[in-house]
């Protein structure tokens, strides 16, 4: 579990502003996952990343939020012009396969004010 | 669709008690099953899984048991200790996908 490293642990960002989070897998994973937890709920899948690639971005709201992985460096979830309903903790899980079960990182926690 | 219920919290138990928290799923299919634990201030844990019918899942004292015919998979520990307390999920995995669908969590205090 400490093998995945987010950052920030908290975010404070102003309604339009940008937040930028930050996810680094353990070494030797190039499958990274997205998730948001909403207060008083479960996670929920947000997007599937491989090195270069988006496989899955189902999850994700079509307008202001986006991720990449690059080749070199962390993934990142970007989400323009945050609005309160952003607020959320943000969970990001690696794994060397398709299945992320197992390796979650620690979160980023998004308070919008 | 697929998901996963919990029963609410929070479950508020004296240390050296019995543990139980309810999960039920429904599944198109034969999903695998997990509990996750997250403790105040930190990232999800892995706690225990269990892949096919009547499969036992066992960590730290916590047991799950994959029950096909109730649809479930109820987390139990015999005696709980303080330091048990925290959010335990419920999850579950179908066959060939990759996105866990959880349950909305159960806070667990356990008090000394």
């Amino acid at each position: 579990n400490a093998g995945v490293m987010q950052n920030p642990r908290h975010l404070v960002r102003r309604r339009g502003q940008e937040a930028r989070l930050r996810c680094s897998p353990m070494k030797g994973h190039s499958h990274v996952y997205w998730y948001r937890q909403l207060p008083e709920e479960g996670l929920k899948f947000m997007v599937y990343l491989q090195k270069e690639n988006i496989i899955d971005e189902s999850g994700m709201p079509k307008e202001r939020f986006s991720a990449e992985f690059p080749k070199e460096g962390p993934s990142i979830l970007r989400i323009q012009q945050v609005v309160r309903g952003d607020s959320a903790a943000y969970f990001c899980a690696s794994g060397s396969g398709r299945f992320p079960e197992a390796f979650f990182g620690q979160g980023t926690r998004l308070t919008v004010v | 669709g697929d998901s996963v219920t919990q029963m609410e919290g929070p479950v508020t138990l004296s240390e050296e008690a019995f543990l139980t928290i309810n999960c039920t799923y429904t599944a198109t299919g034969y999903p695998s099953l997990f509990w996750y634990v997250q403790y105040p201030g930190e990232g999800l844990q892995l706690l225990l899984k269990a892949t096919k019918a009547d499969d036992k899942g066992s960590n730290k004292g916590f047991e799950a048991t994959y029950r096909k015919e109730t649809t479930s998979f109820h987390l139990e520990k015999g005696s709980v200790q303080v330091s048990d307390s925290a959010v335990y999920f419920c999850a579950l995995l179908m066959d060939s996908s990759y996105k866990l669908i959880f349950g909305s969590g159960t806070r667990l205090l356990v008090r000394p």
